[in-house]
């Protein structure tokens, strides 16, 4: 079955210090791999996109990586204003059209 | 360049009602698709639009449809509500297809089933 996991669900880091979410995926064919933001109360706000295994994107502190079975999202000495949930997002191939299938998300804290 | 919109914002209905929601997709974009969002299951695709055609559907029931319009503007409806109907409604557009294409959210609307 078609699955999308994250963890950690929720983490909480110092101002300061580095840390990775994972998403992991099982899917076949894979079309692209979505990161996104959300805050509170707002609809996800595109971050990323990767479509094959080996592929890097960067933006500020963040720094997205995929491999052919999960994707991690760096975030490197974050601030207080980095605190979100974080969701990941799979395209995938399906009998002529594709899906998209959405982690649960990682809920991110970062303390000042 | 205007963002998303979703009107309107909150919704309280009652088991059994029906609800229309709008969406006014980014300027130039094509395509919109429609997102139904819980605590308990994230983040679901319910179906997308292209030139006012269905394109893509999620695994959702019939009490759920939608419609684009020729301005790209699109409604979702859900008939007879349920009490597990109450979430958050994200809708995003995208200049073409979703596949492969970068997706931009509206803030949603909020509906309360009672």
């Amino acid at each position: 079955e078609d699955q999308v996991t994250q963890s950690p669900e929720a983490l909480r880091l110092q101002e300061g210090e580095s840390s990775s979410l994972n998403c992991s995926y099982t899917v076949s064919g894979l079309r692209g791999l979505f990161w996104y933001r959300q805050d509170p109360g707002k609809g996800p706000e595109f971050l990323f996109t990767l479509y094959s295994a080996g592929e890097e994107k960067e933006k500020e502190r963040l720094k997205a990586t995929l491999t052919k079975k999960e994707s991690f999202l760096h975030i490197t000495a974050p601030k207080p204003e980095d605190s979100a949930t974080y969701l990941c997002a799979v395209q995938a191939d399906q009998a002529g059209t594709y899906k998209y299938i959405f982690g649960t998300g990682t809920r991110l804290k970062v303390l000042a | 360049k205007a963002g998303v919109t979703q009107t309107p914002r909150y919704l309280i209905k009652t088991r059994g009602q029906q609800v229309t929601l709008s969406c006014s997709p980014i300027s130039g974009h094509r395509s919109v698709s429609w997102y139904q969002q819980t605590p308990g299951q994230g983040l679901q695709f319910l179906f997308e639009y292209f030139s006012e055609t269905q394109r893509n559907k999620g695994n959702f029931p019939g009490r759920f449809s939608g419609r684009q319009f020729s301005n790209s503007r699109s409604e979702m409806n859900v008939s007879t509500l349920e009490l597990g109907d109450s979430a958050l409604y994200l809708c995003a557009s995208s200049l073409h297809l979703a596949v492969q294409e970068t997706q931009y959210f509206g803030p949603g609307t909020r509906l309360l089933v009672l």
